[in-house]
């Protein structure tokens, strides 16, 4: 299983464009990379998920380099209510590979 | 279309007694994840199962843990003789039968042994 490495936590103020970076150096051919949020006392949400090159939705956007070896999550205009952990999970729900959650980043959005 | 519902939300069981955790996928899943997260700590892969049918258990403690995922009605982890340590929040998660890498999870189950 492909293992992630990311920031252990990150501190933003309210309305400043978030960057999480993940490293994933033994990313396989057909893994995915996710990303997870999770808020205290609650189970993980779906963010965002991409193969290669950009994948943007209403939440976040993702960018991932030609060698997939990394992938960097874009939080806009961040809030309050962004404050969370957030994990980078490569691999891919389907035939049974499951996704292993590393330790997150801990995001703290200050006003 | 709910989403994963998982009961109770909150669990109290003393020292010794049977903890019994449920998870009801979403609608149209047959892939069940169960997964534990002690406090400040990131989710532990315990056991993947399909329904009738346990795919994956390598992150299943030996003794005392089992889970199974019926034909009909919902998954169950089940934990016996339950210790202080078996405190912890279990959540599981539900993904479709084919195509798609997404899973959504269910709010947790808090565990808590006195």
């Amino acid at each position: 299983l492909a293992k992630t490495t990311q920031p252990i936590s990150m501190d933003s103020y309210e309305g400043q464009e978030v960057n999480i970076t993940c490293s994933h150096n033994n990313i396989a051919t057909n893994d995915y990379i996710t990303w997870y949020q999770q808020f205290p006392s609650q189970g993980p949400r779906f963010i965002i998920q991409g193969y290669k090159t950009k994948v943007t939705n209403e939440v976040a956007s993702l960018f991932i380099p030609a060698d997939r070896k990394s992938s960097t999550l874009s939080l806009p205009r961040v809030s309050l209510s962004d404050t969370a952990v957030y994990y980078c999970l490569v691999g891919g729900w389907n035939a049974g590979n499951m996704l292993t959650f590393g330790g997150g980043t801990r995001l703290m959005v200050k006003p | 279309n709910a989403g994963v519902m998982q009961n109770p939300r909150h669990l109290v069981r003393r020292r010794g007694q049977e903890a019994r955790l449920r998870c009801s996928p979403m609608k149209g899943h047959s892939h069940v994840y169960w997964y534990r997260q002690l406090p400040e700590e990131g989710l532990k892969f315990m056991v993947y199962l399909q329904k009738e049918n346990i795919i994956d258990e390598s992150g299943m403690p030996k003794e005392r843990f089992s889970a199974e995922f019926p034909k009909e009605g919902p998954s169950i982890l089940r934990i016996q003789q339950v210790v202080r340590g078996d405190s912890a929040a279990y959540f599981c998660a539900s993904s479709p039968p084919t195509g798609g890498t997404e899973a959504f999870f269910g709010q947790g189950t808090r565990l808590t042994v006195v």
